[in-house]
């Protein structure tokens, strides 16, 4: 079975710091990876995705994301954070054929102080 | 292209009330979902639908009905609300982006209290 880990639940950071906000995942087959960015009160937003190819994945805001099959592991970086970064993320999974199944992570929240 | 909409925005039910949650989407896309985002838990599927007439279940599909009798509407039924439904639902559909390139898009939720 599936699962995505998201390992900090919240992560306090200063503006322009840069951050990474850690996934790892579990699964027999090939997967696709994606990050959401949820803001306060609003839907999910794609921030990037991993399908095949390279794998570091440039996505939208600056965020990028590189995928190690090795390590099962697809973690979200930004070089320099806004305080208009401050959300929640999502990291999540699915397996190719398998789309409309996505398994999402329980989400790290994003706290960029000034 | 409005994209994906849902209401209500917010709902308050007493248990054992029914109510449907509307999703809509106006980009021709086969594929809708719902899913439920509860604290902690992140985003946990509910009901999924690959086309008009064709449903089935995700991970959590209890307590909840669904049809897709228009590729464009996928509403969702409490058939008896009980407080463990308290949640921010989110309804979602997947297509191809004018790069041809797959992706899902997310509705902006409905918030539901049930007392």
């Amino acid at each position: 079975a599936q699962s995505v880990t998201q390992l900090d639940s919240q992560v306090p950071v200063f503006e322009e710091a840069p951050v990474e906000l850690r996934c790892n995942y579990s699964s027999s087959v090939s997967v696709y990876l994606f990050w959401y960015v949820q803001y306060p009160n609003q839907g999910l937003q794609l921030l990037l995705k991993y399908l095949s190819g390279s794998t570091l994945v440039k996505g939208i805001n600056g965020f990028e994301a590189e995928f190690n099959k090795s390590q099962t592991s697809f973690h979200l970086r930004k070089p320099s954070v806004h305080i208009s970064d401050t959300a929640e993320y999502f990291c999540a999974v699915t397996f190719s054929g398998g789309y409309n199944k996505l398994i999402f992570g329980a989400g790290t929240r994003l706290a960029v102080h000034p | 292209n409005a994209g994906v909409t849902q209401t209500p925005k917010f709902q308050v039910l007493k248990t054992g009330q029914s109510m449907t949650l509307q999703c809509a989407q106006d980009m021709n896309h086969e594929y809708m979902s719902w899913y439920r985002q509860d604290p902690g838990m992140g985003l946990r599927l509910i009901h999924y639908s690959v086309g008009a007439g064709i449903t089935d279940q995700g991970e959590v599909p209890n307590g909840y009905n669904v049809s897709r009798s228009t590729t464009e509407d996928f509403p969702l039924r409490l058939l008896s609300a009980a407080p463990s439904q308290t949640s921010v639902y989110f309804c979602a559909s997947r297509g191809k982006t004018a790069m041809n390139r797959e992706t899902q898009y997310f509705g902006p939720g409905t918030r539901l209290l049930v007392l």
